[in-house]
């Protein structure tokens, strides 16, 4: 059974900086492309980065293109979303999502998701 | 980025009846041998996106045939065939063409 799970989430001020780390299990890891994807409260669905099952090349939304970095340990089976300069817009359910395929596809698995809030 | 939109924002449907939300993307996210980069998601209050369909028209796994997608170029359908009370969510269309992967804003479906 597929399982992601993230964490790291919580309340900072902003311009401050948060981790979220996503842990894989249930499949080929390393087979795998990976995305991040958010939602701010009552609002629609926002695709914010990828990463390549290798972890060579990496993608970004304008919105967080020079503020946010994705990673990933293929040998820890994890994602990570490094969340500098945060502002209150990113304020948002962050969910970690499998993508079907090594560089390009639909997201066939979805975390849970985690909370980030920014608030002063 | 390329841009999807969806119409309508929401629809309210009888138990048993056809539910059609539409998809439309800006640029086309389709290829010249008709590979059409579209998925489709629903989304429960309080859950995350469930993948229902992609290649605009293959049914995920697990996914009940009242579920079917169609289209190519631009223009994209969801269809629920006969509205179930579980179907009750907001539905998502999305390109993943290129990046941005982009989302349609989303479709709020309400039993009638």
């Amino acid at each position: 059974e597929v399982q992601l799970l993230e964490t790291g989430g919580g309340l900072v001020q902003p311009g401050g900086s948060l981790r979220l780390s996503c842990a894989a299990s249930g499949f080929n890891f390393e087979a795998n492309a990976m995305s991040w994807v958010r939602q701010a409260p009552g609002k629609g669905l926002e695709w914010v980065s990828g990463i390549t099952n290798t972890g060579e090349t990496t993608f970004y939304a304008d919105s967080v293109k020079g503020r946010f970095t994705i990673s990933r340990d293929n040998s820890r089976n994890t994602i990570y979303l490094q969340m500098n300069r945060l502002g209150v817009e990113d304020t948002a359910i962050y969910y970690c999502a499998k993508e079907a395929g090594a560089t390009n596809g639909w997201h066939d698995y979805w975390g849970r998701g985690i909370l980030v809030t920014v608030s002063s | 980025d390329i841009v999807m939109t969806q119409s309508p924002a929401s629809l309210a449907v009888s138990p048993g009846e056809r539910a059609t939300i539409n998809c439309t993307s800006g640029p086309s996210v389709s290829t010249s041998n008709i590979k059409n980069y579209v998925a489709w998601y629903q989304q429960k209050p309080g859950q995350p996106p469930k993948l229902l369909i992609y290649w605009a028209s293959m049914r995920e796994s697990g996914v009940p045939a009242r579920f079917s997608g169609s289209g190519s170029g631009p223009h994209f359908t969801l269809t629920i065939s006969s509205l179930q009370a579980e179907d009750v969510a907001v539905y998502y269309c999305q390109q993943y063409y290129t990046t941005p992967r982009t989302f349609g804003p989303g479709t709020t479906v309400e039993i009638k």
